[in-house]
């Protein structure tokens, strides 16, 4: 069972080039999201999707674009990197599950990360 | 105002004793979810634990369990019998409201180092 598979691992890029991360989930889940981790701080959500066709922006949106025409794939779109884009990145995927009370569980499960330097 | 807050930066337990991570969070919605996630070196997020604010019980996943106080608006890791291999980051974030998936927020983390 793959899970959430990010490719590439790693990534190097020049200030202005373009680029596509991507992510493919085998769990069926109707969520998937992108998150980047900043040295000495927690992930931030990027852009999220509850469904294919339907995404929607998070808390750091500007400087990517995202897709889903797939239940499967939700690729991160890098349109003009930037050195401040230099980051971790990880996709997640997570599904409904009633928790008690009638509360939505949707836990997340990672990818294993893309680290992209921006130069 | 930070959503989620993790004071210790760093810890140090001895092998095979219970060590208790910090959490505190400020949300005024009265559904969310508490999270716990682990990252070892190799970088993975793993999943670790959750507990959900209606939840009265405090959830416990095997060696982990979740010191909730809602009153006080804490939600503690607590990893009992310390091993090795525990040694890692280790993130509290919050899942905010019924449905808002947009609203998903992680602490700055905590790095516990387990000594032999």
């Amino acid at each position: 069972n793959a899970g959430v598979t990010q490719t590439p691992k790693f990534q190097v890029l020049k200030t202005g080039q373009s680029m596509t991360l991507q992510c493919a989930q085998d769990m069926n889940h109707e969520y998937m999201s992108w998150y980047r981790q900043d040295p000495g701080m927690g992930l931030r959500l990027i852009h999220y999707s509850v469904g294919a066709g339907i995404t929607d922006q998070g808390e750091v949106p500007n400087g990517y674009n995202v897709s889903r025409s797939t239940t499967e794939d939700f690729p991160l779109r890098l349109l003009s990197a930037a050195p401040s884009q230099t980051s971790v990145y990880f996709c997640a995927s997570s599904y409904s599950e009633d928790g008690r009370q009638g509360a939505d569980k949707n836990i997340q499960y990672f990818g294993a990360g893309t680290r992209l330097s921006v130069l | 105002a930070q959503k989620i807050t993790q004071t210790q930066p760093g810890m140090f337990v001895q092998e095979k004793e219970a060590v208790t991570l910090d959490c505190t969070y400020d949300t005024s919605d009265q559904s969310y979810g508490l999270f716990w996630y682990k990252q070892p070196s190799s970088g993975e997020m793993i999943f670790l634990i959750y507990q959900g604010s209606y939840d009265e019980q405090n959830a416990t996943e095997g060696r982990y369990s979740l010191n909730f106080q809602k009153a006080r608006k804490s939600a503690n890791l607590v990893i009992s019998a310390s091993q090795l291999g525990d040694s890692a980051m280790y993130f509290c974030a919050m899942r905010e409201g019924w449905d808002n998936f947009n609203k998903f927020y992680f602490g700055s983390g905590t790095k516990l180092n387990v000594k032999p």
